[in-house]
């Protein structure tokens, strides 16, 4: 299995409130990528990043802000953290998408409740 | 618009019959690839099968297998011989942007598959 790690896996905050969530991968992967997860919308890209401070949109990054010092690290901030931002998270990793089928290793998930 | 269309938010199937879950896409590119998910109760996601565009042949692993029909822009999942294991969460996903260093995937809104004794 892919070393990838989320932290915390479960947490409960409040309006308002400043988040940030944790990926740390042991893989060495290029690209890495925040997903969140809720009923009737499948899995829908954040963002991602394709190299150390290399980052970009995906379709809901309204809210959220990330950061990638480092090839093994890439976290996820919610910075005023909003009910509408609860839901299960999801950090996935993957080697260059050209040279290889693309497939996306996928961590545990981390469920947010914001009340 | 949306990039991927699963058009079934469940399906149920006998155990040991066929099913086959769809999945439509919507692309402009020439090079890109489809991807299956499982992602049973316990919620992590599990990789099932690949199609890249330029594959001639539909890909297969195991009992499952990829109707791929490129002119119709869908690329149906098919499960032989369902397992009561089966029963999970099913994500269609396609791979777009890497012409431009942007690699990444889209994913559908799922079906939920039901197999029963």
């Amino acid at each position: 299995d892919a070393g990838i790690t989320q932290s915390p896996r479960h947490k409960v905050t409040e309006t308002g409130t400043p988040v940030t969530l944790r990926c740390h991968q042991t893989e060495n992967h290029r690209y890495m990528y925040w997903y969140r997860q809720d009923p009737g919308h499948g899995l829908r890209l954040i963002h991602y990043s394709y190299g150390v401070k290399d980052t970009d949109k995906g379709e809901v990054s309204d809210g959220y802000s990330v950061s990638r010092s480092k090839t093994e690290d890439f976290l996820l901030t919610l910075e005023s953290a909003t009910s509408s931002q609860t839901s299960v998270y999801f950090c996935a990793i993957s080697e260059t998408l050209r040279e290889n089928t693309g497939e996306l290793f996928f961590g545990e998930g981390s469920r947010l409740t914001v009340l | 618009a949306q990039k991927i269309t699963q058009t079934q938010p469940g399906m149920f199937v006998q155990e040991k019959e066929a099913v086959t879950l769809d999945c439509t896409y919507d692309t402009s590119d020439q090079s890109y690839g489809l991807f299956w998910y499982k992602q049973p109760s316990s919620g992590e996601m599990i990789f099932l099968i690949y199609q890249g565009s330029y594959d001639e042949q539909n890909a297969t692993e195991g009992r499952y297998s990829l109707n791929f029909q490129k002119a119709r822009k869908s690329a149906n999942l098919v499960i032989s011989a369902s397992q009561l294991g089966d029963s999970a969460m099913y994500f269609c996903a396609m791979r777009e942007g890497w012409l431009y260093n942007t690699d990444k995937l889209i994913f559908g809104t799922g079906t939920r598959l039901q197999v029963f004794p």
